[in-house]
């Protein structure tokens, strides 16, 4: 079974410039939640994604927008880049509904961004 | 709202030994989820281990257990027989059970077992 697959690994942009983030969760998983991970911050919650609809979003600015797919896939993408959306960007996706045992987030190895 | 507070920002163990992280959380919600994921070098996040609000008793897998104590809000890992494989970051966290996936991150402990 495959597991939660980020494309690409690592990228390097320019201020200014924007970026997509591409996250396919694994088989059946219809949750999709992207998190910024920076030395300073740690690992803060961007948004998350279940059935194409967003549930929920964290304190980012507007040039942080997502979407989901109808096969679950999701997108992240970063507009208007500065220094500091240089960071670990990992995406994760969980299978059942909430309240139920066990639905643990699964994550992906995550795409290293780098703003230059 | 919530929080997740782990107060060890480093900690060192001899191979063999056991060692407890510590994780202490907020929040209003009577049901949410508690995990612990591993973070090597390479920056995958595992998962390791969950704890519901409501069971009774603490998870357990593996070499890996969580002291649940409810009242105190606290969550800790405990790792048992460490492993020089097991150095690496700990990450507590905490899921509400009401509003979607949205999952809330500790700090992190850095964890090094000395052979």
């Amino acid at each position: 079974k495959a597991g939660v697959t980020q494309t690409p690994r690592y990228l390097i942009k320019t201020r200014g410039q924007q970026v997509t983030l591409s996250c396919s969760p694994i088989s059946g998983h219809r949750s999709v939640s992207w998190y910024q991970q920076t030395p300073g911050q740690g690992l803060q919650f961007l948004f998350e994604y279940f059935s194409e609809t967003q549930r929920n979003k964290g304190n980012f600015p507007g040039r942080f927008s997502g979407r989901q797919f109808s096969n679950s896939r999701s997108e992240m993408n970063v507009s208007t880049l500065e220094l500091g959306d240089s960071a670990l960007y990992l995406c994760a996706s969980s299978l059942v509904p909430e309240g139920a045992k066990g639905t643990e987030a699964f994550f992906g190895q995550g795409t290293r961004l780098t703003v230059v | 709202a919530q929080k997740i507070t782990q107060t060890q920002p480093g900690m060192f163990v001899q191979e063999k030994e056991a060692v407890t992280l510590d994780c202490t959380y907020d929040t209003s919600d009577p049901s949410y989820g508690l995990f612990w994921y591993k973070q090597p070098s390479s920056g995958e996040m595992i998962f390791l281990i969950y704890q519901g609000s409501y069971d009774q008793q603490n998870a357990t897998e593996g070499r890996y257990s969580l002291n649940f104590q409810k009242a105190r809000k606290s969550a800790n890992l405990v790792i048992s027989a460490s492993q020089l494989g097991d150095s690496a970051m700990y990450f507590c966290a905490m899921r509400e059970n009401t509003g979607g996936f949205k999952t809330i991150f500790g700090a992190g402990t850095r964890l090094f077992v000395k052979a």
